[in-house]
């Protein structure tokens, strides 16, 4: 089972819509959790931490179920400049409490007018 | 806002050689990291540093990897000998001690695409 599992995609959606994106780690004694944003050929930028209880920033909202030890990412109102690829991101995979980030391999969405 | 960079953003070099990729981190962190992402793959962590010393590596960064922080402000990674396998871009990030939260966001810089002919 990979460590950090995401449906590749392409999303593709109009203007407008609202996505979800969902994803799945494997160890459960993972600590932090995020959504990170990587345009084409560009550095992952945070876009949102992942709290236990779900959090919300704007358009954009996240929630955790440990117990499933799924994530997920739901983005509102969707804008052309939305288009990216989306990267699960778990801190702590191993059993180490380290920093390492471990990435899952992205969901692409694709905003069209 | 404070960033991170990274020198040079191409690197093209032959199978064999040694690279030097640089990184300049956000200067009040004190977490460095290196990632790797071969084209059309997922994003890997390579090691982090802390301390003056490596605090966590994967199984990537084997004998030919090294890493250095040889100032007070750069950070680099060398690759003794270079394989064709080893093409791929190179992500540095930096990060704050961990505090009470555990959300500590790792910054990452733009990246060298290191091609290896």
């Amino acid at each position: 089972r990979k460590e950090v599992e995401q449906d590749p995609g392409p999303f593709n959606v109009p203007e407008g819509a609202t996505v979800a994106f969902n994803c799945t780690y494997s160890n459960s004694a993972s600590q932090s959790f995020f959504w990170y944003r990587q345009d084409c050929r560009k550095e992952p930028k945070l876009l949102m931490s992942v709290y236990s209880s779900g959090n919300e920033d704007g358009r954009f909202t996240a929630q955790l179920n440990r117990a499933s030890q799924y994530i997920s990412l739901l983005i509102r109102d969707s804008k052309l400049s939305d288009s990216a690829t989306y990267l699960c991101v778990v801190r702590g995979l191993n059993n180490n409490a380290g920093n390492m980030l471990t990435f899952g391999g992205g969901t692409r969405l694709m905003v069209k007018p | 806002e404070p960033e991170v960079t990274q020198t040079p953003s191409h690197q093209v070099t032959q199978m064999g050689q040694e690279v030097i990729l640089r990184c300049v981190p956000i200067s009040n962190h004190l977490y460095f990291y290196w990632y790797r992402q071969i084209l059309g793959q997922k994003v890997e962590f390579l090691v982090s540093f802390y301390n003056n010393e490596i605090s966590e590596k994967s199984e990537i960064f084997d004998d030919q990897f090294s890493v250095e922080r040889p100032d007070g402000s750069n950070f680099t990674l060398k690759i003794r000998s270079t394989k064709l396998e080893d093409s791929a871009m190179y992500f540095c990030a930096s990060s704050r001690p961990l505090d009470r939260s555990s959300y500590n966001e790792q910054f990452f810089g733009p990246g060298t695409r290191l091609t290896v002919l």
